[in-house]
């Protein structure tokens, strides 16, 4: 079983309010990620980390912004968020290379699912 | 843009009854792995690949990694209840900047009638 978490796994908010979606795993690895999907559609990748200190955007266009100042930490923040942002979010990570060759494997959270109103 | 076609969107079957699915791109993958999402969950990784031609089973599931690195199929045989979900396929393009990156296919809701 994957040791990753998210909270909290469900919010409901009014327009305009700041958020942050909280993603901590134990498993030490260096890459992290934020998908983003909207129900029963594919997972779009709207950030990722590398490690400490380092942060990209994905291939989906995001307002949203994340930081990694621990290994095991990767929050996802909206400023202001908007009806538009109702989505589940999933954060993801893995360990990408082992000891034996690439794995490639993401282990993800059970998600943050945020309504907008 | 979407780089992965899976197909197909949707499966109602009889419990009992073989299942297949399929990805395809027009770009090159050097890995392909195989997903599944219960409702409420993440994506939990059911088998990967990582070689051209590469078949892979799980128990029931049987995963092959195409020879022209352009697609890849996942079949489930005698499936049951429990198998309810959405099967994800998802690749590493390859090039060197899709490294450590997944992208995943639209997603196969799988139904299965008792």
């Amino acid at each position: 079983e994957a040791d990753i978490y998210q909270t909290p796994r469900y919010l409901v908010i009014g327009t305009g309010k700041k958020i942050t979606l909280e993603c901590s795993q134990t498993m030490g690895h260096d890459k992290m990620y934020w998908y983003q999907q909207d129900p029963g559609m594919e997972l779009h990748l709207i950030h990722y980390s590398y490690g400490v200190n380092s942060t990209e955007k994905g291939d989906l266009s995001s307002e949203s912004t994340v930081s990694r100042i621990r290994t095991e930490h990767f929050p996802l923040t909206l400023e202001s968020a908007r009806p538009s942002h109702t989505s589940q979010y999933l954060c993801a990570s893995s360990e990408w290379e082992s000891e034996t060759g690439v794995t490639g494997e993401l282990f993800f959270g059970e998600g943050s699912r945020l309504t907008v109103l | 843009g979407q780089q992965l076609n899976q197909s197909p969107q949707s499966m109602f079957i009889q419990e009992g009854e073989d299942v297949s699915m399929n990805c395809t791109s027009s770009s090159i993958f050097n890995t392909w792995l195989w997903y599944k999402q219960d409702p409420g969950e993440g994506p939990v990784l059911l088998i990967a690949l990582y070689k051209a031609g590469e078949l892979t089973s799980n128990g029931r599931l049987t995963a092959q990694f195409g020879i022209t690195r352009k697609d890849s199929f996942l079949n489930i045989s005698a499936s049951i209840p429990s198998d309810v979900g959405i099967y994800f396929c998802a690749g590493q393009r390859a090039g060197g900047t899709s490294y450590g990156k997944l992208t995943f296919g639209q997603g196969t809701i799988l139904t299965v009638h008792p």
